[in-house]
């Protein structure tokens, strides 16, 4: 079955950029959506179709994806942007959403 | 203002059944496909099962496939899970949450707590 693979945590500082890479087998054909979840929150959908953003989410989230990896970049990371990361596709082999482990991001 | 509601969660035992429901508002739910999404205590996100908007189409992951069923009844805008043969791993907090073309996840409902313990 089809697997994501992310990085069990990022650290970055406060003003820095944090990336959060999602590797899957030709990610790169498939629309890749991330989300954020705070402690005790349900998830928010925080980029859709690889790097369109909803309206809610602040310009400085940015999405892309090609080849085997998908990236989530945030710019000028705040405290607030710290939580946990997941990202998620539709495996049309399988009929299957798979979610990847997810990435905890630690804003120092 | 879409809001999703879920309810049915509680305290099984093992082998046991149990249904949750999520009632929709806010758009026009026969529309849109759903899915249930799982989160066991401390862990991270796990897709359940998908069911289309007309009912039609059902989806499932492998590890419940056999022992859960989703479905919906459009004229109360409600989406179900029936599950069956419960298990300790099954434990988790149960989203409702709404599919969209690409089965991206826009609206999450606040959770439902299932408990599977003897």
């Amino acid at each position: 079955s089809y697997v994501l693979t992310q990085p069990p945590s990022v650290s970055v500082a406060p003003g820095q950029t944090a990336r959060i890479t999602c590797g899957g087998n030709n990610i790169g054909s498939k629309s890749v959506h991330w989300y954020k979840q705070k402690p005790g929150q349900a998830p928010v959908l925080a980029i859709y179709y690889d790097s369109d953003r909803p309206s809610g989410i602040p310009e400085r989230f940015s999405g892309s994806n090609s080849g085997n990896t998908a990236t989530l970049t945030i710019s000028r990371v705040e405290a607030g942007d710290e939580a946990d990361y997941y990202c998620q596709v539709w495996d049309s082999s399988s009929d299957h959403v798979i979610f990847g482990g997810g990435t905890k991001l630690t804003v120092l | 203002e879409v809001q999703l509601l879920e309810s049915g969660g509680g305290l099984v035992q093992p082998g046991g059944s149990l249904r949750v429901s999520c009632a929709a508002s806010g758009f026009t739910f026969s529309h849109y496909g759903m899915s249930w999404v799982r989160q066991a205590p401390g862990k991270g996100l796990e897709w359940v099962s998908g069911i289309s908007g007309s009912g039609a189409r059902t989806y499932y992951a492998d590890s419940v496939k056999g022992r859960f069923t989703i479905s919906r009844d459009n004229s109360k805008n409600t989406l179900y899970l029936q599950m069956n043969s419960l298990r300790a791993e099954d434990t988790a907090v149960y989203y409702c949450v709404d599919s969209g073309s690409y089965w991206e996840f826009d609206y999450w409902g606040q959770g439902s707590l299932v408990t599977v313990s003897s």
